[in-house]
């Protein structure tokens, strides 16, 4: 059974703390994402990475960064938390269906973590 | 900037009856995918639809991508309370990138 697993469901940080976000896929998927969901605006890219140490910014990139130092394991990093990055995240991973091709293949999610930033 | 229009927001049914729910953008795509999530978890994929006007079926659901692929739509027929979350279409943006709708909440009440 595919997996996708986070670090925690929920999580309460204070405004300026540094927060770490661990997502891990059993899957050997080269692609890896990380979004964020809010009500009423659906599902917002924040980064990707197609490959180990490769990463790309998505939609909403400021005040995250990201890490990806195995195939199976993409991190997001908040550097210095605020209320306005209250939300839930969304880590999802695929295999690439190649540079050029109709990218069609099924994207596996996590959980989702819950946060807080008080 | 591509958009993803899904309709209703909200919907609340009583368990039998059938729904529509649509994704609309002005953008052509490739191929265009619908997920379900439930309280308290990802989202998981129930189809992926790539040909103009083709027809899915899955079980009670059946989705259409629409002849000029810029829209989708989603049919329930015969609700039930399982069929409660949200639903969520999305579509590729770039090589490695999908873009999501804001999603459809359907509550089915027994």
């Amino acid at each position: 059974d595919v997996k996708v697993t986070q670090s925690s469901r929920y999580l309460v940080k204070r405004t300026g703390e540094k927060v770490f976000l661990e997502c891990v896929q059993d899957m050997d998927h080269e692609n890896m994402f990380w979004y964020r969901q809010d009500p009423g605006l659906g599902l917002r890219l924040i980064y990707f990475s197609y490959d180990v140490k490769m990463k790309e910014k998505g939609d909403i990139p400021e005040g995250y960064s990201v890490s990806r130092e195995k195939k199976e394991r993409f991190s997001l990093i908040l550097e210095s938390a605020s209320t306005n990055q209250t939300s839930m995240y969304l880590c999802a991973s695929s295999f690439s269906a190649g540079f050029g091709t109709v990218f069609d293949y099924e994207q596996y999610f996590g959980p989702g973590t819950r946060l807080t930033v008080t | 900037t591509q958009l993803l229009e899904q309709s209703p927001q909200f919907l609340s049914i009583q368990e039998g009856e059938n729904l529509t729910v649509y994704c609309n953008s002005s953008s052509v795509f490739s191929s265009l995918q619908w997920y379900r999530q439930e309280p308290g978890e990802g989202p998981v994929l129930l189809v992926t639809v790539v040909t103009g006007g083709e027809v899915k079926k899955l079980k009670r659901l059946t989705f259409q991508f629409g002849d000029a692929r810029k829209d989708s739509s989603l049919h329930i027929t015969a609700a039930q309370p399982g069929d409660t979350g949200l639903y969520l279409c999305a579509a590729p943006s770039g090589t490695y990138k999908y873009i999501f709708g804001t999603g459809t909440r359907l509550k089915v009440l027994a």
